[in-house]
């Protein structure tokens, strides 16, 4: 079967860092996707993971550990506007697949 | 460079109303497309996915279908809706032939909300 696994929610404060996480048990892994979804948008892409380690991109960073099925999304430097679901999903060939979702509430 | 554009944005049809969402691509072509819903508080469920025209893969059973009349557009339909097919309807777009570190890029999202 296919099992992702992420927080249902999480809260920090501003100008904290804060680390997402992500498990994962799928038929197939062709890389992993992070994704950030404002309420009532679309999710938009923020990074991707095949190879172990870590890659970062500005204040954001996502590590991955494919023996483990295991990775998280760094936030770092925290400022309101992160208020946001994010999704972790699996590529598997030509299909990605979805984690329920992290709600982070950013706090003054 | 390329842009998918998803309509309406918001609907509200009645039970047993028929339905149909359309999603085109622009700026690539013979892309992967993808129709995925989202329930309230929920992930994002792949519903169908469609890798060229007329080629239509089903994901979950239900009472939707899609099509593919051109390489760039995707439609989703149903000849009667549930009250359990309210939610967010999202349309995405990938690059086709495995190149795995593309992601996929989704559409503004219609709200159904059915009465």
């Amino acid at each position: 079967g296919q099992n992702i696994d992420q927080p249902t929610e999480m809260t920090a404060t501003e100008g904290a860092i804060v680390q997402i996480n992500c498990t994962y048990q799928t038929s197939g892994f062709n890389g992993l996707f992070w994704y950030q979804q404002h309420a009532g948008e679309a999710p938009t892409f923020l990074s991707y993971n095949v190879l172990d380690g870590l890659e970062e991109k500005g204040r954001f960073s996502s590590f991955l550990s494919r023996s483990k099925g295991y990775s998280y999304l760094l936030l770092k430097e925290l400022q309101m506007k992160d208020s946001a679901s994010y999704l972790c999903a699996v590529r598997n060939t030509d299909k990605l697949i979805f984690g329920t979702g992290t709600r982070l509430q950013v706090f003054p | 460079s390329q842009t998918i554009h998803q309509w309406p944005a918001t609907l509200v049809q009645p039970v047993g109303s028929p339905l149909s969402l359309e999603c085109t691509v622009e700026g690539t072509s013979n892309p992967n497309l993808y129709w995925y819903r989202q329930a309230a508080g929920r992930g994002l469920q792949l519903l169908f996915y469609s890798v060229g025209i007329g080629q239509i893969s089903s994901e979950v059973p239900q009472n939707l279908s899609a099509s593919r009349p051109q390489d760039r557009q995707f439609i989703l339909s149903s000849k009667k809706l549930l009250l359990s097919d309210s939610g967010f309807y999202l349309c995405a777009w990938g690059l086709t032939g495995g190149v795995s570190s593309q992601p996929q890029h989704f559409g503004d999202g219609t709200r159904l909300s059915i009465l």
